[in-house]
């Protein structure tokens, strides 16, 4: 059974730092590029970041670039999201996502609050 | 950057209605269209990639269609489980933007 468990969410102030991680099981991670989406509440789908399978190819949304950073650890089934400088309108939920063509499905999700 | 619409933002409709989502994108896209419904207090979930193919397990009364700009989605008669927000999503390049979502509740 495939799964994704996000973790690492929490209640941080601004300007502070998060780090989230996504445990993938079930699936040859390995073989997947993966993104990071969020869902600020009662707002829409927003995608934040893509890695490739590697991890040689990475973007972006113009939203969080210069202050997120993506990575991935293959040998630990491992997808990380580095989340500095961090502001209000950065809270929202935040899914660990597989490629549409793969027909995973996406984790829970972890929420993260920035408040002061 | 590429754009996605949706129309309409949201739609009532009776149970066994026929029900079409659009979905533009500002740009060709070929068929990387994927479609998402999300229930409430729910994760989003897959529907269809690469604008027609049915996720497994997917009721047949959803479809998918288009290419290039222009996409659908179709919901064949509607039911009561599927009230939902729909959001539609580009995925050949980045960035891959969602669309901004359809409500679709019951009359």
């Amino acid at each position: 059974e495939v799964q994704l468990v996000e973790s690492g969410g929490g209640l941080v102030q601004p300007g502070g730092s998060l780090r989230l991680s996504c445990a993938a099981s079930g699936f040859t991670f390995s073989s997947y590029e993966m993104n990071w989406v969020r869902q600020a509440p009662g707002k829409g789908l927003e995608w934040v970041s893509y890695i490739s399978s590697s991890g040689s190819t990475i973007y972006y949304a113009d939203s969080v670039k210069g202050r997120f950073t993506i990575s991935r650890d293959n040998a630990k089934n491992s997808l990380y999201l580095q989340m500095n400088s961090l502001r209000a309108e950065d809270t929202a939920v935040y899914y660990c996502a597989p490629p549409a063509y793969s027909g995973y499905g996406w984790g829970q999700g972890t929420l993260v609050t920035v408040s002061s | 950057d590429i754009q996605m619409t949706q129309s309409p933002s949201s739609l009532s409709a009776s149970v066994g209605d026929r029900v079409t989502i659009t979905c533009r994108a500002s740009q060709g896209i070929s068929n990387y269209l994927a479609w998402y419904q999300q229930k409430p207090g729910k994760v989003p979930k897959l529907l269809i990639y690469a604008a027609s193919t049915l996720q497994s397990g997917v009721p047949s009364r959803f479809s998918g269609s288009g290419s290039g700009t222009d996409f659908t989605l179709t919901i064949s008669s509607l039911q009561p489980e599927d009230v939902a927000t729909y959001y539609c999503q580009k995925y050949n390049s980045a960035p891959r933007p969602f669309g901004p979502g359809t409500k679709v509740d019951i009359k």
